[in-house]
């Protein structure tokens, strides 16, 4: 069956190291998307891609990098983790462009920055 | 997820309706939706509606549209425990982005 894992499942990092999160989808879903999830915000979008090297800024992507190389993988990179980083990043595809179903969502990444 | 706006908390007796409230902004918005959360889980999502519907029915989910007032809502009939869990609201205009609420959170009381 087709679906959309996140990698790891939990991470603890310290201030100022590089992270990377890893999204996989074996949905042929040309769009990709990288939230965060914080209490009393819900979710906010941090980048998304809508298909090979094509890479585009949310509302919070300072701090933040991704890459599309392929068609299954957006990792998500911090460049330089900051305790306000700490949070749960979900991971998100979708197919184009009718997009009734909406997306199909990760499990999440649970993020804390010491 | 600042255009999209829910309350917060709702608590409901077990076998009552639950209704859930959202305001949305963007009046292009060709999709709306709801996801449910349920604990240390991703977002599932539960039903849409497109903006040219006033209401959908899915079984026990009931979504009403109000494209005047940009208001959405999910009433669902008979709730059970396993109904407990953060429900988004999400709008989506004319790109393929989505954008979420920042969720309401049901809880069922016996």
């Amino acid at each position: 069956d087709a679906e959309i894992t996140q990698s790891p499942r939990h991470k603890i990092t310290e201030t100022g190291r590089q992270v990377t999160l890893a999204c996989h989808q074996t949905w042929n879903h040309n769009n990709m998307f990288w939230y965060r999830q914080d209490l009393g915000h819900g979710l906010r979008l941090i980048h998304y891609s809508y298909g090979v090297h094509d890479t585009n800024k949310g509302e919070v992507s300072d701090g933040y990098s991704v890459s599309r190389s392929n068609t299954e993988d957006l990792p998500l990179t911090l460049e330089s983790a900051a305790s306000s980083q700490t949070s749960v990043y979900f991971c998100a595809s979708s197919e184009g462009p009718t997009l009734s179903y909406g997306y199909t969502f990760g499990s999440g990444t649970r993020l804390t920055v010491v | 997820g600042e255009d999209v706006e829910q309350s917060l908390f709702l608590s409901v007796r077990e076998g009552d309706s639950s209704v859930i409230n959202c305001t949305y902004t963007d009046s292009s918005s060709t999709y709306l939706y709801w996801y449910k959360q349920e604990p240390g889980a991703g977002l599932q999502l539960l039903t849409y509606i497109f903006s040219n519907m006033d209401m959908k029915q899915d079984q026990r989910l009931t979504v009403l549209l109000n494209k005047k007032d940009k208001h959405l809502s999910l009433r669902i009939a008979d709730t059970q425990t396993g109904d407990s869990a953060i429900y988004f609201c999400a709008e989506r205009p004319n790109d393929y982005k989505l954008s979420f609420g920042a969720g309401t959170t049901v809880t069922v009381r016996a």
